[in-house]
């Protein structure tokens, strides 16, 4: 059964460092996302993205982060220079159409910011 | 803006006994409504989804949900517990318009005890 990939499982990273979290959604969607879960907190929206262009962000999603699908397979979300409050687990998610179909969520990095 | 709100954010049966997780939402327009599981250090899986069709949705693992405008609300039911049900279950809601843009309660831990 296809699913959405990401890497690495764990990262921990110094405060004020640059992170890239790696995701490679499902070969025939076209429409992706990031999500984030801090420990104890609910699942939230960060950013959708579509025909290599940001089509959503929430507040959360500031100059800080950028998204970008370099090549035909992998989808990226860097964190610029990272706070502690960066420390969540961040999902990658992948979708068919643009509404009503949920999405496939991939396994999740957690991101761990010391 | 739409939200979910779930009721419980613990729920404990015993095993063979039936699984009913709440879950009440708000929306301006017809929403989209998902349940999704999380296993132990696991991504988000989908479990089941109404998107207009038919009110009584059923999805994997036994587990199904119904619609219920009147009383804005979409629980998660199973009849029998298994004590491969123990694990988190989020609510999510999108919209017409909204892109897959899930919007997520705040999550109910399931324990099934023997």
């Amino acid at each position: 059964e296809p699913e959405v990939t990401q890497t690495p499982s764990h990262q921990v990273t110094q405060m004020g460092q640059e992170v890239i979290l790696r995701c490679v959604p499902i070969s025939n969607h076209l429409y992706f996302y990031w999500y984030r879960q801090i420990l104890g907190q609910k699942v939230e929206f960060l950013v959708s993205f579509y025909n290599n262009e940001i089509s959503e962000k929430s507040e959360i999603f500031d100059d800080q982060f950028s998204v970008e699908r370099p090549d035909g397979s992998n989808f990226t979300l860097k964190i610029r220079s990272t706070k502690l409050e960066d420390s969540a687990m961040y999902f990658c998610a992948s979708s068919e159409r643009d509404t009503g179909t949920g999405a496939f969520f991939g396994q999740g990095t957690r991101l761990t910011v010391v | 803006a739409q939200s979910v709100t779930q009721l419980g954010s613990h729920v404990s049966v015993s095993e063979g006994a039936l699984v009913l997780l709440r879950c009440n939402y708000s929306s301006s327009v017809p929403p989209y409504l998902f349940w999704y599981v999380q296993y132990p250090n696991q991504g988000l899986q989908l479990l089941l989804k109404y998107t207009s069709a038919a009110t009584l949705v059923k999805g994997i693992n036994g587990f199904e949900a119904e619609f219920k405008k009147s009383e804005t609300s979409f629980h998660l039911t199973k009849p029998s517990a298994h004590m491969s049900d123990a694990a988190e279950y989020f609510c999510a809601v999108s919209v017409t318009g909204g892109g897959n843009k899930l919007t997520f309660g705040t999550g109910t831990q399931l324990k099934v005890e023997l």
